[in-house]
């Protein structure tokens, strides 16, 4: 079983719809969870950490469930310019690297 | 922009052969890590340096080495080059903390190709 694991997508939508994308970990030791968001061909980019209290940055939300492993992306009102793979990025203890996942592929269709 | 730089931004080579990418960390960043991602795959933790030791390492072979020098700027250094090597090589730069920091900032990569 990997480490990270993402809905595979990719996932197709219309402008303004919302979209949710979902990550398990299988280190129940992980203290730090992130999205990044990597363009085609660019690096990836921190779109924002996850909270176990759970966090929001305008449109994007951020949740996270240690009990069950799993971490959550809800983007509201899609934009043609959300379109972009969305990886899942957990690290365990000090002195742990970073785990990605896989990554989930989204487009915005207009 | 991140800071990071990255050179060379494309790689062709053949299996067998050597190669050296090279990673110029943010001003005033002491830690590079350096990942793998293959096509439609998450990056993959190569090393980390941290004040020029290397400071962890992912599942990957000795033919992987690196280098960090005084000015923080690293070296990802692949022997014996295999196909499946083919892939994005991505540094991240650190404000200091080794692996125990939670801020990383990419450079563009450097994509390789084994030919």
């Amino acid at each position: 079983r990997k480490e990270v694991e993402q809905d595979p997508g990719p996932f197709n939508v219309p402008e303004g719809a919302t979209v949710a994308f979902n990550c398990t970990y299988s280190n129940s030791a992980s203290q730090s969870f992130f999205w990044y968001r990597q363009d085609c061909r660019k690096e990836p980019k921190l779109l924002m950490s996850v909270y176990s209290s759970g966090n929001e940055d305008g449109r994007f939300t951020a949740q996270l469930n240690r009990a069950s492993q799993y971490i959550s992306l809800l983007i509201r009102d899609s934009k043609l310019s959300d379109s972009a793979t969305y990886l899942c990025v957990v690290r365990g203890n000090y002195g742990q690297n970073f785990v990605f996942g896989p990554g989930t592929r989204l487009s915005v269709l207009p | 922009e991140t800071g990071v730089t990255q050179s060379p931004t494309h790689l062709i080579k053949t299996r067998g052969q050597q190669v050296t990418l090279r990673c110029s960390s943010q001003s005033g960043h002491n830690t590079v890590s350096w990942y793998q991602q293959a096509l439609g795959q998450g990056p993959q933790f190569i090393f980390q340096y941290y004040r020029e030791e290397e400071n962890g390492r992912g599942n990957f072979p000795p033919r992987f080495s690196g280098l960090q020098f005084p000015n923080y700027s690293s070296e990802l250094n692949v022997n014996a080059l295999e196909l499946d090597d083919s892939a994005l090589y991505l540094c991240a730069s650190s404000p200091g903390g080794g692996l125990n920091t939670d801020t990383q900032y990419f450079g563009p990569g450097t994509r390789l190709t084994v030919l």
